[in-house]
């Protein structure tokens, strides 16, 4: 099953506008990544964000972390109308079957309209 | 260098037949797994391997899907008796070392239609 729930499910937004994406996760975790899929196909890494940690930023992208409430968001800065996809956020721990494994979430579909 | 690629891009075929999807890792890279996403859905986690150790085939979704990796290179995963609901894309992704999970790197995937 599934442990990182993302939200929105889909997010329109004008270009230059910033976009929220939120995240939350039920069960204990090493690490919180968040990953881009264009057009269904391979996923990207943006960012990692340890579970020590609180917030972290990479040029527009800026991750929070808040373990006592699971949760986590991504925030965009100045979206552009490149930054259409979908955000996925993924778990990263221990599955318990003998293998860490990243958990995904089901996605937010990110829209930016020029 | 090279990411991870997988072969084809695409495949129809008819139910009932199989069906053998490759990925080809990042060189050096221990770890390896194979997820299944359908439409509008996250990822499914189907498969890990790492190093020689025993693969965790925890994710198979039964006995109709197996993998299997050749040491730290090429896997492959092989549906039997496709069914409609195989249809999805299958990604693979690698990872430089076995344990907690840094960064993954995906390849672009196998989109499989079952008709």
């Amino acid at each position: 099953s599934q442990q990182g729930e993302e939200d929105p499910q889909a997010l329109s937004i004008q270009e230059g506008e910033n976009a929220t994406m939120n995240c939350s996760y039920k069960t204990s975790i090493n690490n919180l990544q968040w990953y881009r899929q264009n057009s269904g196909r391979g996923l990207v890494h943006l960012i990692l964000i340890r579970s020590n940690e609180r917030e972290k930023h990479s040029g527009r992208l800026r991750v929070t972390l808040d373990t006592s409430k699971k949760s986590s968001s991504l925030l965009i800065t100045a979206s552009r109308a490149a930054d259409t996809a979908s955000y996925f956020c993924a778990t990263a721990g221990y599955s318990g079957a003998g293998s860490y494994q990243l958990t995904f979430g089901k996605g937010t579909k990110l829209s930016v309209i020029p | 260098g090279a990411g991870v690629s997988q072969s084809p891009s695409n495949k129809v075929t008819e139910k009932g037949k199989d069906v053998e999807l490759r990925c080809d890792p990042i060189s050096g890279h221990t770890a390896l797994y194979w997820y299944r996403q359908r439409l509008g859905q996250g990822l499914e986690f189907l498969i890990y391997f790492q190093g020689n150790s025993a693969p965790d085939k925890s994710g198979l979704p039964s006995d109709r899907f197996s993998a299997e990796r050749t040491g730290e290179s090429v896997s492959t995963l092989t549906i039997q008796r496709t069914q409609q609901e195989d249809s999805a894309v299958y990604l693979c992704a690698s990872n430089r070392v076995a344990g907690v999970i840094e960064t993954q790197y995906f390849g672009p995937g196998t989109r499989l239609l079952v008709l």
